[in-house]
């Protein structure tokens, strides 16, 4: 059974620092990796997709990786500020044939401080 | 061009009672998944429909059901609700079905159980 760890669970940092949030998961056996963020209350907005045969994929201030051997991603976020408050979510696609089916992570809640 | 639009937004019911919540998938898009969302937790994965047929179902009672209408919309049936059925439920779109198909996310609709 696919088992995603998201660390650390909460984070604050002030404006204009760089992150890292990770992201672990059990079973390599990936199709693609996708970060989502969270606003309270909200839907999921996607970030970034990364395909399995791919090493890291970037939009703007944001870039992820992926080590799919190693059962490991990196969602890396630069000059971070006050709007990228929110929880960040990464889930793992593992579905067959036309199946698709996204295991999730619980969280990183990120609060970025004047 | 309009995302996942899902209705109701809200809806709060009684122990025992039937709800159906329902999802427009972004135009073009023809797989449509269900997962829930208890606070504090990321979304489980409950159904996925493509092709107007069942691709893929998780851990979930047989008191949840859904089905794909032949213009790509869904609805997810939850019969004899429990306390525990109060969560977020999202909806997602995909182009095609397959593991490599990013997926995009409606608001949700919390449901509520009194």
């Amino acid at each position: 059974k696919q088992e995603v760890t998201q660390i650390p669970a909460a984070l604050s940092v002030p404006e204009g620092e760089n992150l890292v949030l990770n992201c672990s998961f059990t079973d390599s056996a990936i199709y693609n990796l996708q970060w989502f963020r969270q606003d309270p209350g909200k839907g999921l907005t996607s970030l970034l997709l990364i395909q399995s045969s791919q090493r890291e994929q970037t939009s703007g201030r944001l870039n992820a990786s992926l080590d799919k051997s190693s059962g490991r991603s990196t969602l890396y976020i630069a000059a971070s500020q006050p709007g990228d408050s929110a929880t960040y979510l990464c889930a793992v696609n593992q579905g067959r044939g036309t199946a698709s089916k996204l295991t999730f992570g619980t969280g990183t809640r990120l609060q970025v401080t004047l | 061009d309009a995302g996942v639009t899902q209705s109701p937004t809200h809806l709060i019911k009684t122990r025992g009672q039937h709800v159906t919540l329902r999802c427009s998938p972004i135009s073009g898009h023809k797989s449509v998944s269900w997962y829930q969302q208890v606070l504090g937790q990321g979304p489980q994965f409950i159904f996925q429909y493509y092709e107007k047929e069942e691709r893929g179902r998780g851990n979930f009672p047989d008191r949840f059901s859904a089905r794909q209408f032949p213009n790509y919309s869904s609805e997810l049936n939850v019969n004899a609700l429990l306390l525990g059925d109060s969560a977020l439920y999202l909806c997602a779109s995909s182009l095609a079905g397959g593991s490599r198909q990013p997926q995009h996310f409606g608001d949700g609709t919390r449901l509520s159980i009194l």
